[in-house]
Formats: C-alpha cells, sequence, structure tokens
C-alpha cells in the first residue's frame, strides 16, 4: 500500500530557514498538503496543492516537489512556528487519502 | 465564515457503534466545489483520513476501516455524519470533520472542526 515518510523531528534556530520533507512513491504523481498542529489545537491548512498559501498564511511558508519527494520550507522561521507538521497525498488508488507520519518542529 | 462543529457521545462502548455528526455553518454543503470528510487522530498519534462525501451522496472510505465505516450527509440540515461499527480500544481518538478540496492531482482539508474526544471503553 501507498505511504508517505517525514522525519519525526526537525529543528530551526530563531530566523532561520527549515526544510521539512515528505517522501512517497505517490508523490510522483500527486502533490502534497501541509498542515500545521500546535498543542491542543486542530490543524491548520498551510500549503495545498503544491505550493498555495490560503488566505492568512505568511508568504514565509512554501511548498515545493521533486520526484518522489515534496518539502514544506519557512524561511525565517519564527517562535510560534513550533509545531507539528504533517503531509497528505493522494494515494495510487486516485480516491484514497494518506498522511505522513508527522514532523515536529522545534525552533531553537 | 465556514465553521465546522463535530457532535457526539464522548464514550462508546467496545463493539458498538460511534456515531458523529458535524454541523456546518457559514456556507452551504451542497458546494459542488468540495466535499466533506471525517478525519481522526488517536492519542499523541498522527492523523488518519476516515473518508470523504460528496453532497450528491458519492462517498469514498479509508479501505483500512475494513467496511465498518458509513458517511452520510443531509443537505436539508447542511449536515453530515459519521458511523463507525463495532469499534474496539484502537478507536478512541479526536475525531475532526472538514470540508475538503479536491483538484485532479490533490486533496486538501480546511477548515477543520475543533475535533472531538471519542473514548473506547466499557
Amino acid at each position: 500500500s501507498s505511504e508517505l515518510t517525514q522525519d519525526p523531528a526537525v529543528s530551526v534556530a530563531l530566523g532561520q530557514t527549515v526544510r521539512i520533507t515528505c517522501q512517497g512513491d505517490t508523490l510522483r504523481t500527486y502533490y502534497a498538503s501541509w498542515y500545521q498542529q500546535k498543542p491542543g489545537q486542530a490543524p491548520i491548512l498551510v500549503i495545498y496543492d503544491k505550493n498555495s498559501r490560503p488566505s492568512g498564511i505568511p508568504d514565509r511558508f512554501s511548498g515545493a516537489s521533486s520526484g518522489n519527494t515534496a518539502s514544506l520550507t519557512i524561511t525565517g522561521a519564527q517562535a510560534e512556528d513550533e509545531a507539528d507538521y504533517y503531509c497528505n497525498s493522494r494515494d495510487s488508488s486516485d480516491s484514497h487519502v494518506i498522511f505522513g507520519g508527522g514532523t515536529k518542529l522545534t525552533v531553537l | 465564515q465556514l465553521q465546522l462543529q463535530e457532535s457526539g457521545p464522548g464514550l462508546v462502548k467496545p463493539s458498538e457503534t460511534l456515531s458523529l455528526t458535524c454541523s456546518v455553518s457559514g456556507g452551504s454543503i451542497s458546494s459542488r466545489h468540495h466535499y466533506w470528510g471525517w478525519i481522526r487522530q488517536p492519542p499523541g498519534k498522527g492523523l488518519e483520513w476516515i473518508g470523504s462525501i460528496f453532497y450528491t451522496g458519492s462517498t469514498y472510505y479509508n479501505p483500512s476501516l475494513k467496511g465498518r465505516v458509513a458517511i452520510s450527509i443531509d443537505t436539508s440540515k447542511n449536515q453530515f455524519s459519521l458511523t463507525l461499527r463495532s469499534v474496539t480500544a484502537a478507536d478512541t481518538a479526536v475525531y475532526y470533520c472538514v470540508r475538503v478540496g479536491r483538484s485532479g492531482t490533490s486533496d486538501w482539508f480546511d477548515p477543520w472542526g475543533q475535533g472531538i474526544l471519542v473514548t473506547v471503553s466499557s
């Protein structure tokens, strides 16, 4: 079955740039979307359809895709960006959805 | 502004049926541009897609739920619902209802309800 793999944890110094990745064979066909989840809160969408940002999401968040890897880049990470980040994609059935296991981002 | 709100019992006994409803406000559930869905998150774990439904009643379900799941929609009430049969402790999770955006190459979930914790225990 299809799956998406994320690094469990990533850290970044305040103000620096960090890239969070999501790997899976389905990403050769489908684009990833990305979610930010802070403790005790529902996830919020930060990037969709490869590199579109919903209104209200800062432009320091961007998405990209190459081969079997999708990435979320935060340029100039802020303290409030510390959170869990999840990717999702459609699976090979073209109708089902899968999530990555999540990446815990720490801003130092 | 579109808002979603989950409702239902917070405690379900093993082998029984979990039933949740999502009430949508600030927009129509009969939109031809969106699906509606359910996602869950066991305590301390990641996100799992449960399924999605279109206003016509067309559905897609996570095959891992092995036929235990059903999602329905009531356009007259602007609500959609989740039913999960034969629950076990492994179904204990926060359940979120979401609006689903779809293109030819991706699915995205926005916005999310606040979530409701459902515990399966006797």
